[in-house]
């Protein structure tokens, strides 16, 4: 099975509005962090946001915010007022466990275009 | 600039030559990760050091594919015999806390 899924291949959306990029995951752990990536056409995977397990609140980093849904086992993406420069790929990732230093599981990605 | 370094940045070899690519993490960091991403997909785990200790190989990781971290600083990653099915982007990552940050990738075309 997947550990990360991302039902999304292509996302459009009309500048300045929100968009949200679905993920969800798979484990049996109970400790467990969620990730994400950013990857423009050049190549670079650029870290956005990330959820701690055992954190009891959204996390938030500016105009991403991860929507945790612990029991449904997904951890939506959302990007307020989009800008252009969000055009890119986006990837959820997941690292099983406690210890920090475990792999890391990619999705397979969500390319997101904004329409100005 | 302090983050995550790769070179070469990009190489095209022909089928059968070896390549090798560096990677050079974030200086506190002692954790170094190599990640392969082929077209369409997310990055894949292919190995992982906590300082010069190779800790983690993929199944992915074949013989042919050898990486090596001397000085728990600088890692590099070779690849024997490369074939047609190499060709991929491979990407750097180091970590001490919780995230992962990674280098621009190596895009290597194999012909």
């Amino acid at each position: 099975a997947q550990k990360i899924t991302q039902t999304q291949p292509g996302m459009f959306v009309q500048e300045k509005e929100a968009v949200t990029l679905d993920c969800t995951y798979d484990t049996s752990d109970q400790s467990y962090g969620l990730f994400w990536y950013k990857q423009p056409s050049s190549g670079e995977m650029i870290f956005l946001i990330y959820q701690g397990s055992y954190d009891e609140q959204n996390a938030t980093e500016g105009r991403y915010s991860l929507n945790f849904q612990k029991a449904r086992k997904s951890a939506n993406l959302v990007i307020s007022a989009s800008q252009l420069g969000d055009s890119a790929m986006y990837f959820c990732a997941m690292r099983e466990g406690r210890y920090t230093g475990n792999q890391f599981y990619f999705g397979t990605g969500t390319s997101l275009t904004v329409i100005p | 600039d302090t983050g995550v370094s790769q070179n070469p940045r990009h190489k095209i070899t022909k089928r059968g030559q070896n390549v090798t690519f560096r990677c050079d993490p974030i200086s506190e960091h002692n954790r170094l990760y190599w990640y392969r991403q082929t077209l369409g997909q997310g990055p894949e785990f292919l190995t992982y050091f906590q300082n010069e200790a190779q800790l983690e190989k993929s199944r992915l990781l074949s013989d042919r594919f050898s990486a090596e971290r001397p000085k728990g600083s600088f890692s590099t990653l070779e690849i024997q015999r490369t074939e047609q099915g190499d060709s991929a982007m491979y990407l750097c990552a180091s970590n001490l806390g919780e995230t992962q940050y990674f280098g621009p990738g190596t895009r290597l075309l194999v012909l």
